[in-house]
């Protein structure tokens, strides 16, 4: 029983590049939140998604950020024109409700900006 | 937008002594969830307290949920090198958003 696939693990890019970041949540989970977390810090919430929904993206920079979780595939969150300051641990996490009991986390991406 | 504060930041303790995390909410939460992050990991949910005045048990671990469902406490008794990490708790923050508080990173001295 496969747990929350995050990938890449680690991911090098130079400013302006885009970095896009891939989670596939756990078996017979349909909900799934992205979370940032710096050095030192709690999670920071980004967006939440349905399959094919944007439920609630408050916690996302309105630009040069997007996410969406497609009917097939993975989720995806997207940093166009990355700066410095995107350098992070993006976490993604699933749940089998929308109603923000457990989570169960992926082993997240470690973002670089160089 | 309702937060959900926590304490110590950081605690020291010697191995075999206790510890404890607080978490406080300023208002009534439905339920709480404890997590935890070991240095380079990603959070492992532990657990989740809903009902007022609840007390559940983890071998060393004792998590509290208060009477008026405004806060929490995590006890660790007679710590452990590997109990080493990052303790979170979490409340539902808007409907469907969980709110994290800013985590207890414990450090064990052998």
């Amino acid at each position: 029983n496969a747990g929350v696939m995050q990938n890449p693990r680690h991911l090098v890019r130079r400013r302006g590049q885009e970095a896009r970041l891939r989670c596939s949540p756990m078996k017979g989970h349909s909900h799934v939140y992205w979370y940032r977390q710096l050095p030192e810090e709690g999670l920071k919430f980004m967006v939440y998604l349905q399959k094919e929904n944007i439920i609630d993206e408050s916690g996302m920079p309105k630009e040069r950020f997007s996410a969406e979780f497609p009917k097939e595939g993975p989720s995806i969150l997207r940093i166009q024109q990355v700066v410095r300051g995107d350098s992070a641990a993006y976490f993604c996490a699933s749940s089998p409700t929308g109603l923000a009991y457990e989570q169960y986390f992926g082993p997240g991406t470690r973002l670089t900006v160089t | 937008g309702q937060q959900v504060m926590q304490i110590p930041q950081y605690q020291h303790v010697q191995e075999g002594e206790d510890f404890t995390t607080y978490c406080n909410s300023s208002t009534t939460l439905s339920n709480i969830q404890w997590y935890k992050q070991r240095p380079g990991g990603h959070p492992v949910f532990l657990i989740q307290l809903v009902k007022s005045g609840e007390v559940k048990k983890q071998k060393r671990l004792t998590f509290q949920f208060g009477e008026a469902k405004k806060n929490s406490s995590l006890h660790i008794t007679a710590t452990q090198t590997t109990d080493v990490g990052t303790y979170f708790c979490a409340g539902p923050g808007g409907s469907y958003i969980p709110t994290f508080g800013r985590g207890t990173s414990l450090i064990v001295h052998p």
